[in-house]
């Protein structure tokens, strides 16, 4: 079946650190992938997204590439901020649906 | 920046009792959807909605589910007899504006406690 499967939780980091969160997935054939952000007390926002083989997905500085040969769409970013603190989605889409994977918290110390 | 909104944020509610949650999607989006998010686990589908009829459940949308779009801005989810196990963070998010799309937007979610 369709999955997605992320690293655990929580993830510390000082301000200034490089940031990377595993994502892998199951699917057949090639679905669109997606990162989205919850902040805490809000919803689910698109972070990013790739549709095909070898895009790469970008926005506020995080980056991700679709990566068919290893089905792998790791979220990685250079610099990180006390802001970016938030719970991390990488998620699939399969017909109607968004897949999501368990989430990953993010704590970034000052 | 167009949005999706929901009401209320949070809804408290006796087992048993219907509960209705409502959404406004984009005003030029087509697809409607409903995810539910129990408290530190994954977020999952529920059910979509497309030129009002569903297009694709999951097993977790019973009987005691059911989505309507009453008029051209709101699209609802109701629960007829809350179980205490409906206590969750329900999102609904909208996509498409005249084709179908991937993305998907999501609205702030409405945090449903039943007692």
């Amino acid at each position: 079946g369709n999955s997605v499967t992320q690293m655990e939780g929580p993830v510390t980091l000082s301000e200034e650190a490089f940031l990377t969160i595993n994502c892998t997935y199951t699917a057949t054939g090639y679905p669109s992938l997606f990162w989205y952000v919850q902040y805490p007390g809000e919803g689910l926002q698109l972070l990013l997204k790739a549709t095909k083989a070898d895009d790469k997905g970008s926005n506020k500085g995080f980056e991700a590439t679709y990566r068919k040969e290893t089905t792998s769409f790791h979220l990685e970013k250079g610099s990180v901020q006390v802001s970016d603190s938030a719970v991390y989605f990488c998620a699939l889409r399969r017909d109607d649906k968004i897949i999501f994977g368990k989430g990953t918290r993010l704590h970034i110390l000052p | 920046e167009p949005e999706v909104t929901q009401t209320p944020s949070h809804q408290v509610t006796q087992m048993g009792q219907e509960v209705i949650l409502r959404c406004v999607p984009i005003s030029n989006h087509l697809y409607f959807y409903w995810y539910r998010q129990i408290l530190g686990q994954k977020v999952e589908f529920l059910v979509s909605f497309y030129n009002n009829e569903i297009s694709e459940k999951s097993e977790i949308f019973d009987d005691q589910f059911s989505v309507e779009r009453p008029d051209g801005s709101n699209f609802t989810l109701k629960i007829r007899s809350t179980k205490l196990e409906d206590s969750a963070m329900y999102f609904c998010a909208s996509s498409g504006a005249g084709v179908r799309t991937d993305t998907q937007y999501f609205g702030p979610g409405t945090r449903l406690t039943v007692l």
